[in-house]
């Protein structure tokens, strides 16, 4: 059971826009910066998203993150056949011991 | 070019010990925050530890409190993550990233090393 709530799957035809929700607490999302990752099927994720919205160099602008409240969102527009990955939300959380929590992930199919 | 190369998984008995290094270059070793991320086959991300850039343990998680020891070595720009008392539900590639503390995400990952915990 992931601290963080990502739906299991979400889809897409080629050239759409699609969304991934990531539904936390106020010990974590609710006061801390919020990153995603792509994990494409047999390699070690990648970072897409940090600090709610900003995106690592070499990162397209077709990826976006936003922040409300204790859920954080990630929006792909004119999806690729290439995006099909997996996608975590991550952040840090206070409470108990502390650290870096995941969500479940959310599997893309691009139809 | 920021790389790190995790070495040393295997398969190894319940109740056994294996040591995972991790080796870094392209960036100041010592300044960073460094972590051992772990990912159990078909399943999600867990932060196992993160190494402060100061030297401090930031965080180790409590499923591996006691039997999991990190530590890192400057000179050789390696990290380390000693893990003993073995048990199947540790089976998982373990990787190195960069980062992982408040305010720092895992901004660069190895390519991971499979633990197998079985008899």
């Amino acid at each position: 059971q992931s601290v963080l709530t990502q739906p299991p799957s979400v889809s897409a035809a080629p050239g759409q826009k699609v969304t991934i929700s990531c539904s936390g607490s106020s010990s974590n999302i609710g006061n801390n910066y919020v990153c995603w990752y792509q994990q494409v099927p047999g390699t070690a994720p990648k970072l897409l998203i940090y600090d709610n919205n900003k995106r690592p160099s070499g990162i397209p602008d077709r990826f976006s993150g936003s922040k409300s409240g204790t859920s954080a969102t990630l929006g792909i527009t004119g999806v690729q056949t290439g995006d099909e990955a997996d996608y975590y939300c991550g952040t840090w959380d206070y409470s108990l011991s502390g650290g870096v929590v995941f969500g479940g992930g959310t599997k893309l199919t691009v139809l | 070019e920021v790389q790190l190369l995790e070495s040393g998984g295997g398969l190894v008995q319940p109740g056994g010990s294996l040591r995972l290094s991790c080796a870094a270059s392209g960036f100041t070793f010592s300044s960073f925050a460094m972590s051992w991320v772990r990912q159990s086959p078909g399943k999600g991300l867990e932060c196992v530890s993160t190494f402060s850039g100061s030297g401090s343990t930031t965080y180790l998680a409590d499923s591996v409190k006691g039997r999991f020891t990190f530590s890192r070595d400057i000179s050789r720009n390696t990290l380390f993550l000693q893990m003993t008392s073995l048990r199947a539900e540790d089976t998982a590639v373990y990787y190195c990233a960069r980062g992982g503390t408040v305010v720092v995400p895992f901004d660069y990952w190895g390519q991971g090393t499979l633990v197998t915990v079985s008899s």
